[in-house]
């Protein structure tokens, strides 16, 4: 069945670094843009980037300020978060998704992980 | 950048009610508008696309409308499975902001 399944959470201190990852399964993954999106505690949905496809493309949040990187690896069906200087509000559970139509990133997101809680604290 | 503003942010609704949640855009998004529902613990559920397109497996009591910059989720007839957050997000450009979102609890 299409799934998403992500790793790489966990407590860090304020400052360090961490990569989440996203295994993709059941789907042709090669064709369709994906997506990160976060959730602080308590708090609503946060877009955080987009990439495309063919990973050619990648779009962020203005509110990263680049300290984020979103990568893929179509031979492994893999998509990645590279996330830097990290502070106390990046604490969230962080999901992956999937756009819903191929060859694209802009028809919403039908298919979820089952998110990463990462906590940046000292 | 484009700015989405949901409304209400809460609403309290009994089974069999009609429900209507608002969304507006900043700017005129094409109807690139997807509306989601977020259960407690679990990840959201793409309800519809396109601002009027459900999703497969998304019950027809789900409905929207809009278009420009305001748009709509309607729930013709609310049910108990029904009761929870419910975003919307625009895909017209990057970056692609989900709106505050709209608990919907029971009366």
């Amino acid at each position: 069945q299409v799934q998403l399944v992500e790793s790489g959470g966990g407590v860090v201190q304020p400052g360090r670094s961490l990569r989440l990852s996203c295994a993709a399964s059941g789907f042709t993954f090669s064709t369709y843009g994906m997506h990160w999106v976060r959730q602080a505690p308590g708090k609503g949905l946060e877009w955080l980037a987009v990439i495309s496809d063919d990973g050619s493309n990648e779009f962020y949040a203005d509110s990263l300020k680049g300290r984020f990187t979103i990568s893929r690896d179509n031979s492994k069906d893999m998509v990645y978060l590279q996330m830097n200087s990290l502070r106390g509000e990046d604490t969230a559970v962080y999901y992956c998704a999937k756009d819903s139509s191929v060859y694209s990133q802009q028809y919403g997101m039908d298919v979820w992980g089952q998110g990463t809680t990462v906590t940046v604290s000292s | 950048d484009i700015q989405m503003t949901q409304s209400p942010s809460s609403l309290s609704a009994s089974v069999g009610d009609r429900v209507t949640i608002t969304c507006r855009a900043s700017q005129s998004i094409g109807s690139y508008l997807n509306w989601y529902q977020q259960k407690p613990g679990k990840a959201p559920n793409l309800l519809l696309n396109l601002a009027s397109s459900l999703q497969s497996g998304v019950p027809s009591r789900f409905s929207g409308g809009g278009s420009e910059t305001d748009y709509t989720l309607t729930i013709s007839s609310l049910q108990p499975e029904d009761f929870a957050t419910y975003y919307c997000q625009q895909s017209y450009t990057t970056p692609m902001p989900f709106g505050q979102g709209t608990k919907v609890e029971l009366k």
